[in-house]
């Protein structure tokens, strides 16, 4: 199975901040990379597919890049809605997530 | 749009078997994939297998093979997840989830809480 490795595992940022987040596949996906969102208590939601693309209804203050095996989801202006967990899911073989990434308020 | 419900909350016995549901609905069930994706309290994601009703094929990760088996009703357009010879690591949350080729789990159904307790 790919493995997928996520980091930071957790992140302390402030309202309006820019963060990043990283996620390192453990061979080469092409773009088969998808961030996902979830909040406590609820179910993932899809964010980002194909590495940047920018699923309908997500703010575009999110946005990915990447390929191969190195991937970024960046949030540029941090609003209150976005502390939550977040997870790299690679789509080329199979599926595997990465371990998450929990954004906290500083 | 696509709804997915699943089955209710379960309590099992250590080496025992559980089998949850989820019906879609708002989609034509035979153009799905559906994975399932479970979630140990406090913990990530965790992909299980995905299965494609049209064919009846399904795919499982590594970990779960033997152990794991999915299955599909057109008829009724519910998809189904067995586990079997279940320990307490296998307390988690159960979720079923519609998915797309190159894009993932567009949709989520709402989880089933499965707890093992002797």
């Amino acid at each position: 199975d790919i493995q997928m490795t996520q980091s930071p595992s957790s992140l302390s940022a402030s309202v309006g901040d820019r963060v990043t987040i990283t996620c390192r596949a453990s061979q080469s996906i092409s773009n088969y990379l998808t961030w996902y969102q979830q909040k406590p208590g609820e179910a993932p939601e899809l964010l980002i597919y194909a590495a940047s693309s920018l699923q309908s209804g997500v703010p575009s203050r999110f946005s990915g890049s990447g390929s191969g095996t190195d991937f970024t989801l960046t949030i540029s202006g941090l609003q209150p809605e976005d502390f939550a967990t977040y997870y790299c899911q690679q789509t080329y073989s199979s599926y595997t997530f990465g371990q998450g990434t929990k954004l906290e308020i500083k | 749009q696509v709804q997915l419900v699943q089955s209710g909350a379960e309590v099992k016995k250590p080496g025992s078997s559980v089998k949850v549901s989820c019906k879609a609905s708002g989609v034509i069930f035979s153009s799905v994939a559906i994975s399932w994706v479970r979630q140990v309290p406090g913990q990530g994601l965790e992909w299980m297998g995905g299965i494609i009703p049209i064919s009846g094929t399904a795919n499982y990760a590594q970990r779960f093979q033997g152990r794991v088996t999915l299955t599909t009703d057109e008829s009724t357009s519910i998809a189904y997840m067995e586990l079997s010879s279940l320990t307490s690591e296998d307390t988690a949350v159960y979720y079923c989830t519609r998915d797309q080729v190159g894009v993932g789990a567009t949709d989520w159904g709402q989880g089933t809480v499965v707890t093992v307790s002797s």
